[in-house]
């Protein structure tokens, strides 16, 4: 069975830095493309950013908003796919959700991010 | 620039069926895109995946109540035999240089 696992939200302060893992399960990790999708509350969702599997060059690419500030990782011998923040603004306050492959075929549960004085 | 849309709400009667639209922006008709189910409170869900042919790819465990089609530059999503539990919002999503969700439809069960 197929299971994604975040862990790292909590709150934080304007500025400031945390990394959210996702925790991956029930297929060959190392070979899909990965992505980061978030949701602010009361919005639609929202694609952060993506990483290519190793085979693939593990490229990144990020959506606009994040750009410069967020970095996408992955480290495949602990089937662990992870989201470094920096910089982090108000409006950045979402569920964070890991998916996997181009078409989001499976979705983790989320983890709240909340970024607050 | 590649946008999807789809109406903000739709309703439809217990036990019927619904139609939802999701529409590919000018000169991308050729794109394939996924459906994906949110009930209140939870993560979303992948229904299927459907191409510019029609074709459909639905997820693991997904009932056959739930269809895709094609024509020209829209995607739909048929849900037929609805039920209480098929009350959620639905997103559609393709893939360009990046992710794109469409704004998703608000779905009431009547």
């Amino acid at each position: 069975e197929v299971q994604l696992v975040e862990s790292g939200g909590g709150l934080v302060k304007p500025g400031g830095s945390l990394r959210l893992s996702c925790a991956a399960s029930g297929f060959t990790f190392g070979d899909a493309w990965m992505s980061w999708v978030r949701q602010a509350p009361g919005k639609g969702l929202e694609w952060v950013g993506r990483i290519k599997s190793k085979a693939d060059g593990e490229t990144t690419d990020y959506a606009a908003p994040v750009k410069g500030r967020f970095t996408i990782s992955r480290d495949d011998s602990k089937n662990t796919l992870y989201l470094q923040m920096n910089s982090l603004k108000t409006e950045d306050t979402a569920m964070y959700y890991c998916a996997r492959s181009k078409y989001f075929d499976y979705w983790g549960q989320g983890t709240l991010v909340t970024v607050s004085s | 620039q590649l946008v999807l849309t789809q109406s903000p709400s739709a309703s439809a009667s217990l036990g019927a069926s619904v139609k939802l639209t999701c529409t590919l922006s000018s000169g991308h008709r050729s794109y394939a895109i996924a459906w994906h189910q949110q009930q209140p409170e939870k993560g979303p869900r992948y229904l299927m995946k459907v191409n510019s042919d029609g074709s459909q790819n639905r997820g693991d465990g997904i009932p056959d109540r739930f269809s895709g089609s094609t024509s020209g530059a829209e995607r739909y999503l048929t849900i037929s035999s609805l039920q209480f539990d098929d009350e959620a919002d639905y997103y559609c999503q393709t893939w360009d240089t990046g992710g794109v969700f469409g704004g998703g439809t608000k779905l009431t069960v009547l």
